[in-house]
């Protein structure tokens, strides 16, 4: 089946450090993705998507990267902030589904 | 404008027993979601409707699982004779369409419980 992942399940950062958060998919025909951010007992938010015939998209203080030839997308948190604590997960669609991975745990120190 | 909402928040029932977990999506947008988010899981689809039909049923996980959506809107999920592996959170998700591809906007979700 289809399968989005993420390489590290933790990852801390220091307060007004970069942040870069992976994720890599299996489908090579999944031509939109999304990134979520998902803070405790709340549901997922969206953060950024990206379409599979782009290579880069910013929005404010996020970047995402995409590589198609390795399947692979980041996520990259510019100043990492408290408020950026959180679960952070990619999901990439392909046919009428989205596939979701299970998430990045980021913890800012402040 | 209002989000997505989903009642109860949180829902703590005996096995066997049925529950009803309900979702208000987005005014105005005709594709809502179902997904399953288990501890340390990542979010597990479920069923997705179009207005009020169900295209895809293929995540539920067995027929203790039903969902309907009537009039376009508010959706219920059922489950049947809870087991204690139906222990999660039962996220509700909304688009404006299915139709090619939509952001989804995720309510908090219902925290389940079966003990």
């Amino acid at each position: 089946g289809e399968s989005v992942g993420l390489h590290l399940p933790t990852l801390s950062v220091q307060e007004g450090d970069n942040s870069i958060i992976n994720c890599a998919y299996s489908n090579s025909a999944s031509d939109y993705f999304i990134w979520y951010k998902q803070e405790s007992g709340k549901g997922p938010q969206f953060i950024i998507d990206i379409r599979s015939n782009m290579d880069k998209r910013q929005g404010q203080r996020v970047t995402v990267l995409l590589n198609k030839t390795v399947k692979h997308l980041s996520l990259q948190i510019a100043a990492t902030q408290p408020g950026d604590s959180a679960v952070y997960f990619c999901a990439g669609y392909t046919g009428n589904q989205f596939y979701f991975g299970t998430g990045t745990s980021l913890t800012v120190i402040p | 404008g209002a989000g997505v909402s989903q009642s109860p928040s949180n829902k703590v029932t005996e096995k066997g027993k049925d529950v009803e977990l309900r979702c208000d999506p987005i005014s105005g947008h005709t594709a809502l979601y179902w997904y399953r988010q288990s501890l340390g899981q990542g979010l597990e689809f479920l069923i997705y409707f179009q207005g009020n039909s169900a295209p895809d049923k293929s995540g539920l996980p067995s027929d203790r699982f039903s969902a309907e959506r009537t009039g376009g809107s508010v959706s219920t999920l059922t489950i049947q004779r809870t087991q204690q592996e139906d222990s999660a959170v039962y996220l509700c998700a909304s688009s404006f369409s299915s139709v090619g591809i939509d952001t989804q906007y995720f309510g908090p979700g219902t925290r389940l419980t079966v003990l």
